[in-house]
């Protein structure tokens, strides 16, 4: 299957700084990205959809300048949490089709991000 | 919005069938998929029904009812294993984007 990437796995930060957090498909393009968030135990949030060469979509109620992303390849697209705060501590994950018709998406391993 | 409702827990047997059910609400809805993930790992893809029936992967199968805007996931043969949350999650007309539902923890029991 399809490979996704994300780096780092874990990281913690102090409250006020910001975080770049990476998505690479590693054996195929995507020229669509998606960026999850997820809360322990809890569904999967569909933050905004990221758009190789193009500003992505995000979903409402999502802060387009706290969350910060640039799909700049076809094959990296990053998420900036900007000004991180301790409610911003989640789970993020991201994902890709493999094309356009799939109806497989292919999601990274996530990274915990943990806002002190 | 969207709307996709699953029950929150359920526990089954080793060796046992479980059913998994989703209810769901969506303007221009494309197909129904279902995900599992495991404690802290990534949600995997398991099935994906675009009409009406029953799609048999393994030991997984999924249906769908569109009229009823309704579908399950049945496990068979269920292993320690398949001790996981699973989702099912709509795909809307015209995006490639999905909306996951609530989740259903499954804990399997020897």
């Amino acid at each position: 299957g399809a490979v996704v990437s994300q780096h780092p796995s874990r990281v913690i930060c102090k409250s006020g700084t910001s975080v770049k957090i990476e998505c690479r498909s590693l054996d195929f393009q995507a020229t669509t990205m998606f960026w999850y968030r997820q809360f322990p135990k809890k569904s999967l949030m569909l933050m905004a959809t990221s758009n190789e060469g193009s500003k992505a979509t995000y979903e409402q109620g999502v802060e387009k300048d706290k969350f910060l992303i640039n799909h700049a390849s076809l094959t990296l697209s990053t998420l900036t949490v900007t000004s991180a705060h301790p409610e911003d501590s989640s789970f993020y994950i991201c994902s890709a089709n493999r094309g356009d018709s799939s109806y497989e998406q292919y999601f990274g391993p996530g990274t915990r991000l943990t806002v002190t | 919005g969207q709307s996709l409702e699953q029950p929150s827990e359920v526990t089954a047997v080793e060796g046992a069938i479980v059913q998994i059910n989703c209810t769901y609400q969506t303007s221009g809805f494309y197909g129904l998929s279902w995900y599992q993930q495991h404690d802290g790992g990534a949600p995997t893809f398991l099935s994906y029904n675009g009409l009406d029936g029953l799609e048999e992967t393994g030991r997984f199968s999924s249906f769908l009812s569109r009229s009823d805007s309704y579908g399950y996931l049945l496990l068979q043969e269920l292993q320690m294993k398949d001790s996981a949350s699973y989702f099912c999650a709509v795909r809307q007309t015209g995006a490639n984007n999905l909306f996951f539902g609530t989740g259903t923890r499954l804990t399997v029991i020897p």
